[in-house]
């Protein structure tokens, strides 16, 4: 059975320092990942997501996601937090690209300071 | 980016009733969707998967009877919690499929069971 590890519950940086958030896998298989970022009272918004290929993967508002298959990695970065970034972040991994398998992280509420 | 609708975000009701949340795609046809619980703290737990014109397939451990979900047309999907009761008080999501199989997540429902 696939799973997904979310070893900080939260996170606090500083505005404008960089981000790293920590997501490990277990499957199987290639596995599709993916994470998505929840503001308060939201629904899931999805940030980036992996398949195949070039393992540094680019998303939206800034993020990128290293695919690290010898670590079972997919950690999310961002250069520059703002404090509009301040949300829960979920890591997923999937069977297929086609989403209905995911198996979602516990999440990572990121605080941003000023 | 495509669009769903839950309704209502948050509903209050007494212990024994009935509550419906509602399901929208407000801007494609989603044969496909996908009602998840979750629990403060914990990630989004995979409840059922709604096919349109079709019954749900619910996962391993939840009670069809009391989460009954319909998905009579390609841009509603149902959840009536029946006879609920305080510790079925979460944070219900959706999500609906689009053709090309991404996800798509509603805002969410807070459900309390007093």
């Amino acid at each position: 059975a696939q799973s997904v590890t979310q070893p900080d519950i939260h996170i606090t940086v500083s505005e404008g320092a960089s981000l790293e958030l920590r997501c490990n896998y277990s499957y199987g298989a290639t596995p599709y990942l993916f994470w998505y970022v929840q503001s308060p009272g939201q629904g899931l918004q999805l940030l980036l997501k992996y398949f195949s290929g070039d393992t540094l993967v680019q998303g939206i508002k800034g993020f990128e996601a290293e695919f690290k298959r010898s670590q079972s990695s997919f950690n999310l970065r961002k250069p520059s937090v703002h404090w509009s970034d301040a949300a829960e972040y979920f890591c997923a991994v999937g069977a297929n690209s086609g989403y209905s398998t995911l198996t979602f992280g516990k999440g990572t509420m990121l605080l941003v300071s000023p | 980016g495509a669009v769903v609708s839950q309704h209502p975000s948050r509903v209050i009701c007494k212990s024994g009733t009935s509550v419906k949340i509602e399901c929208r795609s407000l801007d494609f046809q989603a044969t496909t969707m996908f009602w998840y619980r979750q629990f403060p703290k914990q990630s989004l737990m995979l409840m059922a998967t709604s096919n349109e014109g079709s019954k749900a397939t619910y996962e391993q451990g939840v009670e069809k009877d009391k989460f009954l979900i319909n998905h009579a047309s390609l841009t509603l999907s149902t959840l009536t919690v029946t006879s609920a009761h305080p510790e079925d008080s979460s944070f219900y999501i959706c999500s609906a499929a689009r053709g090309t199989g991404e996800l798509f997540f509603g805002e969410g429902s807070r459900l309390t069971v007093l």
